[in-house]
């Protein structure tokens, strides 16, 4: 079964220094999300991509956080400098059309530990 | 605005015995209704979609149920197994629109 691919499983990095996350969606789903969800708590999303258009990134801290999905297929969320408080783990997600009725199907997840 | 409810927020229960959680929402106009598992450390899984004119649809053990007129869902697991320790999550999503709304789960923990 196809799945949403994520990378680095794990990352520790210091407060203040650059970190990237992965996401390779399914393939042909034209939707991708990115969420960041705090333990104990549900995803909350950040930033929604129709092909390479952003849809809706009205959550995403944009003084520190960029994504991008330039060739429409694959994205990579950065978060530069990163500060104690991003510490979370970073789910990206993927459905065929952004409709409300298609099924999000969600990559493993990426944990950001910032010390 | 759109809301998402669940109870209770933690549940713990022994191995063998049924439990059911909870999911209230204010979600207008009412599209679909999911339940996702999400086991400790890994991306949520969906187990259910209901639509407006679903009241119940199962997925083996898991059963939900829908009541649209009083805006609520329920996620019934019987027989409870170990490996159902995990993190349930509601998604209820509008009509007409891209971004569904989560819940914050129910963590569920079954003891031997």
């Amino acid at each position: 079964e196809a799945e949403v691919a994520q990378s680095p499983r794990y990352k520790i990095t210091e407060k203040s220094q650059a970190v990237a996350f992965w996401c390779d969606p399914i393939s042909g789903h034209a939707t991708l999300y990115w969420y960041r969800q705090i333990l104990g708590q549900g995803p909350e999303l950040l930033v929604q991509f129709q092909d390479e258009s952003v849809v809706d990134d009205s959550q995403l801290p944009k003084d520190r956080f960029s994504a991008e999905r330039l060739k429409g297929v694959d994205s990579t969320l950065k978060i530069q400098p990163a500060e104690l408080g991003d510490s979370a783990m970073y789910l990206c997600a993927s459905s065929l059309q952004p409709r409300s009725g298609n099924t999000i199907y969600f990559g493993e997840g990426s944990w950001l530990t910032v010390v | 605005k759109n809301q998402v409810e669940q109870s209770p927020q933690s549940l713990i229960i022994l191995e063998g015995k049924n439990c059911t959680l909870q999911c209230n929402y204010t979600v207008s106009p009412f599209s679909n209704l999911r339940w996702y598992k999400q086991d400790t450390g890994r991306g949520p899984v969906s187990l259910t979609i209901m639509t407006f004119s679903e009241n119940t649809k199962s997925n083996g053990r898991y059963t939900a149920t829908l009541d649209a007129d009083t805006k609520q869902s329920s996620l019934h697991i019987t027989a409870s197994q170990l490996s159902d320790s995990a993190s349930y999550i509601c998604v209820v999503s509008a009509r007409g629109s891209y971004i569904p709304t989560f819940g914050r789960g129910t963590s569920l923990i079954v003891h031997p």
